[in-house]
């Protein structure tokens, strides 16, 4: 089955400065990319998704792009604010199908002011 | 914005004893989910369910987990006889029939068995 894997577990990035998380994935199926933002307390928010027919997306600050070839995809925060400190997780998935996500461990960003 | 919402937002039980955690997947959305998070490890797969039936199910999925949709808004998660290792927050999860293929996340139940 599919594995994804996500690094850095933490990330601690000055206020303005971006930041970059990374994921590879084990499974060519996999065709559906989101990222989601987990703030303490609450579930997983949908930030930004990409598929496999596209290599990049923009979202104002958020940007994700994909190698399909490598079977990687990476997040791209720019301008980080406070408010973007959180628990970051990358899943992927086939579209077809019931399409459970297969999460990344996640990682936990940290906004300094 | 419709959401998807999960009752109750914390469950406190004894081993052994059944849980039923709810949720009320959003009002168009055909496909549903349960997930679960152990403290500080990932959201894992719990089971899918499309048309009154289970579509797929993961090994942590065993007989003593039961999900149903007993009316046309709630969709709830049975867990019969909880383990001490089944403490975790439980999400749901709802999507649409094709589109882009995103699932929203409810804001979890926190099960914590002792």
């Amino acid at each position: 089955g599919e594995n994804v894997e996500q690094h850095p577990s933490t990330l601690s990035v000055q206020e303005g400065d971006s930041a970059v998380i990374k994921c590879t994935y084990s499974d060519s199926a996999s065709n559906y990319f989101p990222w989601y933002k987990q703030e303490l307390g609450k579930g997983p928010q949908l930030i930004i998704d990409i598929r496999s027919n596209v290599g990049e997306k923009k979202d104002q600050r958020i940007a994700v792009t994909l190698n399909k070839t490598a079977k990687h995809f990476s997040l791209h925060i720019t301008e980080t604010q406070p408010e973007d400190s959180a628990v970051y997780f990358c899943a992927a998935t086939p579209i077809q199908g019931a399409q459970k996500l297969v999460f990344g461990q996640g990682t936990r960003l940290t906004i300094n002011p | 914005e419709p959401e998807v919402t999960q009752t109750p937002s914390h469950q406190v039980t004894q081993m052994g004893q059944e849980v039923i955690l709810r949720c009320v997947p959003i009002s168009n959305h055909l496909y549903f989910y349960w997930y679960r998070q152990i403290l500080g490890q990932k959201v894992e797969f719990l089971v899918s369910f499309y048309n009154n039936e289970i579509s797929e199910k993961s090994e942590i999925f065993d007989d003593q987990f039961s999900v149903e949709r007993p009316d046309g808004s709630n969709f709830t998660l049975k867990i019969r006889s909880t383990k001490l290792e089944d403490s975790a927050m439980y999400f749901c999860a709802s999507r649409v029939r094709g589109g882009r293929g995103e699932q929203f996340f409810g804001p979890g139940t926190r099960l914590t068995v002792l």
